[in-house]
């Protein structure tokens, strides 16, 4: 596609339910990266995909939080037993490379209830 | 440690006053990357600029420039005659893109 593609743009659940959340990066860009931002806060990053592979996962804050990537397109962020403290807006950019600028998706909106 | 940090929460000015955002910054890396976004309203955030760390030249676009001094750790970030479109949050990242600072809320008042 033409830009970053993230669905769902909002998402309410309850506490302690599954939530996936997907990523459609431009076409060709071998890297990948989910943050999230709060409000009023910067975008804190999870973790870095090149290709099929996690590069860097040391920003997610605990095991309930995993990323794929299997065919190095697409990634999907998953969140388990989901807690009220992980509301948020989930941003997912993909890059040409590591050191390339980023772009960035609409964002998923996370309230977790 | 990796650290960004805008020390500057909010800024107001008025249309066609200068601003300039700071950014400082700490890092283990020998060589990296630095980057400003800007993220107005409506909420996506927008490259404005990538420097390499061997890079100390500064840069002009338009009405941005930015001033990269390795020796003080900062990337500050310029923009003269504001204009209400200017108004946003603007965001300094390293190395990499993988620390962001809490940004800076600029409101250019008309």
């Amino acid at each position: 596609g033409a830009g970053v593609s993230q669905t769902p743009s909002n998402k309410v659940t309850e506490k302690g339910k599954y939530v996936e959340l997907r990523c459609d990066p431009i076409s060709g860009h071998t890297a990948l990266y989910w943050y999230r931002q709060s409000l009023g806060q910067g975008p804190e990053f999870l973790i870095y995909f090149q290709g099929t592979g996690a590069a860097d996962d040391s920003g997610l804050p605990n095991d309930r939080f995993f990323a794929v990537r299997p065919e190095g397109s697409v990634s999907t962020l998953k969140i388990q037993r989901t807690e009220r403290g992980d509301s948020a807006v989930y941003l997912c950019a993909s890059s040409t490379g590591p050191s390339g600028e980023l772009f960035f998706g609409e964002g998923s909106r996370l309230t977790v209830l | 440690a990796q650290k960004v940090t805008q020390a500057q929460t909010e800024i107001s000015v008025v249309e066609k006053e200068d601003v300039t955002l700071d950014c400082v910054y700490e890092t283990r890396d020998t060589t990296y990357y630095l980057f400003w976004y800007k993220q107005p309203p409506s909420g996506e955030l927008v490259f404005l600029i990538r420097r390499n760390s061997f890079d100390e030249q500064n840069e002009i676009s338009g009405r941005y420039s930015w001033n990269f001094q390795k020796s003080t750790s900062s990337f500050n970030f310029t923009i003269t005659a504001s204009q209400v479109v200017d108004s946003a949050v603007y965001f300094c990242a390293l190395p990499n893109n993988l620390f962001f600072g809490t940004g800076t809320r600029l409101t250019v008042i008309p």
